[in-house]
């Protein structure tokens, strides 16, 4: 056990549709990092939050958004779903802000768009 | 070219065999990050490398930064090691770009 909790572990919905994934860092943890596993795209970066404030971004869409909030949990917000969104979603979190640490990942939550 | 290759794609081992996976990348990197996939889909994080060689049981990562190349060598291979090795560069925290993940079979 990571000690990184993610909800909710499965999610199905239906195009055009908008989810919120959520993510508990580490007691401790400053920094969430979330990212993308796709079958085709392997995973991808999305975005870096330490202490509430976004730090990096990567590949993440238009469509997606995502925050951190003062007791440090995290949100990820996926609207106008399309069926390439299916995916599982991962967060990891970190002591620091500035990479170069070991991360420690959720369990994931797995997101199928009918 | 991907930014982060991984071979072999596939491997399969005989229980106690010597593995190596390698990492190449040519992207500008802070650290070297080595991590399993079970099959459940959850990630380990196993090593995180910025120079030289580190260890932990019977896993061994190394990394040379001149030829930008890291290699993660698992000694007395077991079952429970089957999993998908994947390389992660890391800049700083401000990106990762992911290889594509070695898929590792250890047959008794």
């Amino acid at each position: 056990d990571s000690g990184v909790t993610q909800t909710p572990k499965h999610l199905i919905t239906a195009t055009g549709q908008r989810v919120t994934l959520r993510c508990s860092p580490r007691s401790g943890d400053l920094s969430v990092y979330w990212y993308q596993q796709s079958l085709d795209q392997g995973l991808q970066f999305l975005i870096h939050y330490y202490n509430g404030e976004e730090r990096a971004k990567g590949n993440i869409l238009e469509r997606f958004s995502a925050q951190q909030f003062p007791d440090l949990h995290s949100e990820l917000n996926l609207s106008s779903l399309e069926l390439g969104d299916s995916a599982l979603y991962f967060c990891a979190s970190s002591e620091g802000s500035r990479g170069s640490e070991t991360q420690y990942f959720g369990p994931g939550t797995r997101l199928l768009v009918l | 070219k991907n930014e982060v290759e991984q071979s072999p794609q596939n491997l399969t081992a005989q229980e106690g065999e010597f593995i190596t996976i390698n990492c190449s990348y040519s992207v500008g990197i802070s650290a070297l990050h080595w991590l399993q996939q079970h099959p459940g889909g959850g990630i380990v994080s196993l090593f995180m490398l910025s120079s030289g060689k580190k260890k932990h049981g019977r896993l061994i990562a190394t990394i040379n930064i001149q030829e930008k190349h890291s290699s993660l060598h698992i000694t007395a291979s077991h079952p429970r090691d089957s999993a998908v090795y994947i390389c992660a560069a890391d800049n700083y925290g401000q990106n990762f770009v992911f290889g594509p993940g070695t898929r590792l079979s250890v047959l008794p």
